[in-house]
């Protein structure tokens, strides 16, 4: 079946430290691959995506490339800011129904 | 970019009453639309499929009988959980897809946050 694995927090940073946040799938087919954020009180909104092997999605700094062969859509940004404190979401798509597939998601703290 | 709006973001209810969340896509029509419950400390767990005109989808272990859905026009569905009880407290969230040149995305709404008493 369809599933997302993902790195469990909480994760705290201090401002400006690299971050990663590890996410692997597993998919019957070729799936699209999503980044979520979803801010203290509010909804999800897309960070990023990336459609088919290999592409890189980006957005606001973060990054995240779609690897095939390791099954893996990690999220990256160089430098966090208190601003980027949030829950994070990994998610998968078929694209046939639209249904979404998500991690646990990732609890983060950036600190001044 | 497209809107999904999602009233009310919270409410508390005494058990044993009913509450209905209305999911409304603002500026898209949307034949269909996903209900979603988070955990806390979990993901989000797909509830059911809302396909306007016809009846939902639900996901294994999701009682129908308690989660009504109904999705009554291309920008409206609503989630109805009937004689809540303390343990359907959770956050709940919908969506809706909107195919574009890019591919289909996804659109959220802000989520309700039903806590029953």
């Amino acid at each position: 079946g369809n599933s997302v694995t993902q790195m469990e927090g909480p994760v705290t940073l201090s401002e400006e430290a690299f971050l990663t946040i590890n996410c692997t799938y597993t998919a019957t087919g070729y799936p699209s691959l999503f980044w979520y954020v979803q801010y203290p009180g509010e909804g999800l909104q897309l960070l990023l995506k990336a459609t088919k092997a290999d592409d890189k999605g980006s957005n606001k700094g973060f990054e995240a490339t779609y690897r095939k062969e390791t099954t893996s859509f990690h999220l990256e940004k160089g430098s966090v800011q208190v601003s980027d404190s949030a829950v994070y979401f990994c998610a998968l798509s078929m694209n046939t129904g639209n249904q979404f597939y998500f991690g646990t998601g990732t609890s983060l703290t950036v600190i001044p | 970019g497209a809107v999904v709006s999602q009233h009310p973001s919270r409410v508390i209810c005494k058990s044993g009453t009913s509450v209905k969340i209305e999911c409304r896509s603002l500026d898209f029509q949307a034949t269909t639309m996903f209900w979603y419950r988070q955990f806390p400390k979990k993901s989000l767990m797909l509830m059911a499929t809302s396909n306007e005109g016809s009846k939902a989808t639900y996901e294994q272990g999701v009682e129908k009988d308690k989660f009504l859905i109904n999705h009554a026009s291309l920008t409206l569905s609503t989630l109805t959980v009937t004689s809540a009880h303390p343990e359907d407290s959770s956050f709940y969230i919908c969506s809706a897809s909107l195919a574009g040149w890019e591919g289909t995305e996804a659109f959220f709404g802000q989520g309700t946050r039903l806590t029953v008493v």
